[in-house]
């Protein structure tokens, strides 16, 4: 099957630091990108839909100034963490998928730890 | 809006054992439905998935599940659990508006005991 690769897998930073997560499909282009994030122990929560060359659509109560979702191409898209704090430490997993109706795939996930 | 029901958050069987885990949908027309299988500290691999056609689908790993629209219901089954299929199991519904955005169930944890 397709391949998304996410990176880090893991990152600690300091708190009031940025962070930035890339997720890229590897071996196929993928008009959308999803973000995802995962409370210990419980489902995950879409953040934003990222398709490419446009903006990011953001779910109800995610802060677009603080999670900043970049899709410059059809193989890479990125999140970035500003200004971190602690209760921003969760597990970030990234999906891609290549169209309408079409399976996504996922990435690894990043565990950020934000101290 | 769609959502998605999953019953059991946690359930154990023997290893060889038949598994069944319980997933319901909510939504207005015919759903995309998937389950996804997610070991600790990974990313989710899909294992199945429905979008039209024969109502009973295989994936991998020896799973299958069954769309059945009456019940808005898509259950997850295996006749004979392994000891590696120990994990979270996510099912989810994707639909055709909103970008194709996927909504998931809150997961089940399996556990296999041998």
């Amino acid at each position: 099957g397709a391949v998304v690769s996410q990176h880090p897998s893991r990152v600690i930073c300091k708190s009031g630091t940025s962070v930035k997560i890339e997720c890229r499909s590897l071996d196929f282009q993928a008009t959308t990108m999803f973000w995802y994030r995962q409370f210990p122990k419980q489902s995950l929560m879409l953040m934003a839909t990222s398709n490419e060359g446009s903006k990011a659509t953001y779910e109800q109560g995610v802060e677009k100034d603080k999670f900043l979702i970049n899709h410059a191409s059809l193989t890479l898209s990125t999140l970035t963490v500003t200004s971190a704090h602690p209760e921003d430490s969760s597990f970030y997993i990234c999906s891609a998928r290549t169209g309408v109706g079409t399976e996504a795939f996922f990435g690894q996930g990043t565990r950020l730890t934000v101290v | 809006a769609q959502s998605v029901t999953q019953p059991d958050i946690h359930i154990t069987v023997s290893e060889g054992a038949s598994l069944e885990l319980r997933c319901n949908y909510s939504y207005g027309a015919t759903p995309y439905l998937f389950w996804y299988v997610q070991s600790p500290g990974q990313g989710l691999q899909l294992l199945l998935k429905y979008f039209s056609g024969d109502t009973l689908v295989q994936g991998i790993k020896g799973f299958e599940a069954e769309f059945k629209r009456s019940q808005s219901s898509f259950n997850l089954r295996k006749p004979s659990v392994h000891w590696s299929d120990a994990a979270e199991y996510f099912c989810a519904v994707g639909v055709t508006g909103g970008g194709n955005k996927l909504t998931f169930g809150t997961g089940t944890q399996l556990k296999v005991e041998l």
